[in-house]
């Protein structure tokens, strides 16, 4: 059984830096074709997409974020980690953490996280 | 980056009623194309991928098609377990991008 759960910190203030790990199970993140993402949803708005790391550890990432953003893998661990730069208010979001689709493209996710809330406030 | 337009942004339909969702790309996508479901307060849902491709588990009455830039998303009979915000999301060229949402209520 897949499953992924996100942790972090609830709340961080403007310029900090933001860590979240999302960690995982049922599934390795060195196989071939397995590719794990984070997709963010600002309080009743649109999903957007940030950063993905696939099993070759190729690394892909918003471009209005990208100078933001970090994404990482420790495979030993079964986690994924992000990591964003200069917090602002409007970064306040759910944070979601999600694997690709088995044996289909790396950009389709099936299995999700439950999210974890961030506000971004002194 | 490639620009999502998903329409409406909300409908309210009657319980068996059909319902459309269109979706936009500002350039051909080659049906890379998923659509989600995301109930309230839930993580989203994968529920069409390819622009037409069921995935598995999802009921029938869900269906995509499209082609080039212009893609649909049909529910044939709208269910009350169906109220949700649909989501397109583009594949063909990174970065990914997601379409505006469709918010479904009941009418």
């Amino acid at each position: 059984q897949v499953t992924l759960r996100e942790s972090g910190p609830a709340l961080v203030k403007p310029t900090q830096t933001l860590t979240l790990t999302c960690t995982f199970s049922g599934f390795s993140l060195s196989t071939t074709g397995v590719c794990v993402t984070w997709i963010r949803q600002p309080p009743g708005k649109a999903l957007e997409w940030l950063a993905l790391i696939d099993w070759d550890e190729d690394k892909y990432y918003s471009t209005s974020l990208k100078t933001r953003l970090t994404i990482s893998k420790d495979a030993s661990k079964n986690q994924v980690v992000l990591t964003m730069t200069n917090m602002d208010p409007v970064d306040t979001a759910t944070y979601y953490c999600a694997r690709s689709r088995v044996g289909g493209s790396c950009y389709g996710f099936q299995h999700w996280g439950q999210g974890a809330l961030v506000t971004v406030s002194s | 980056d490639i620009q999502m337009t998903q329409s409406p942004s909300s409908l309210s339909a009657s319980v068996g009623d059909r319902v459309t969702i269109t979706c936009q790309a500002s350039q051909d996508i080659s049906t890379y194309l998923n659509w989600y479901q995301q109930k309230a307060g839930k993580a989203p849902k994968l529920l069409i991928y390819e622009a037409s491709s069921l995935e598995a588990g999802v009921p029938s009455r869900f269906s995509g098609s499209g082609s080039g830039t212009d893609y649909i998303f049909t529910i044939t009979s709208l269910q009350p377990e169906d109220i949700a915000t649909y989501y397109c999301q583009q594949y063909d060229t990174l970065p990914l991008t997601f379409g505006g949402g469709t918010k479904v209520e009941i009418k």
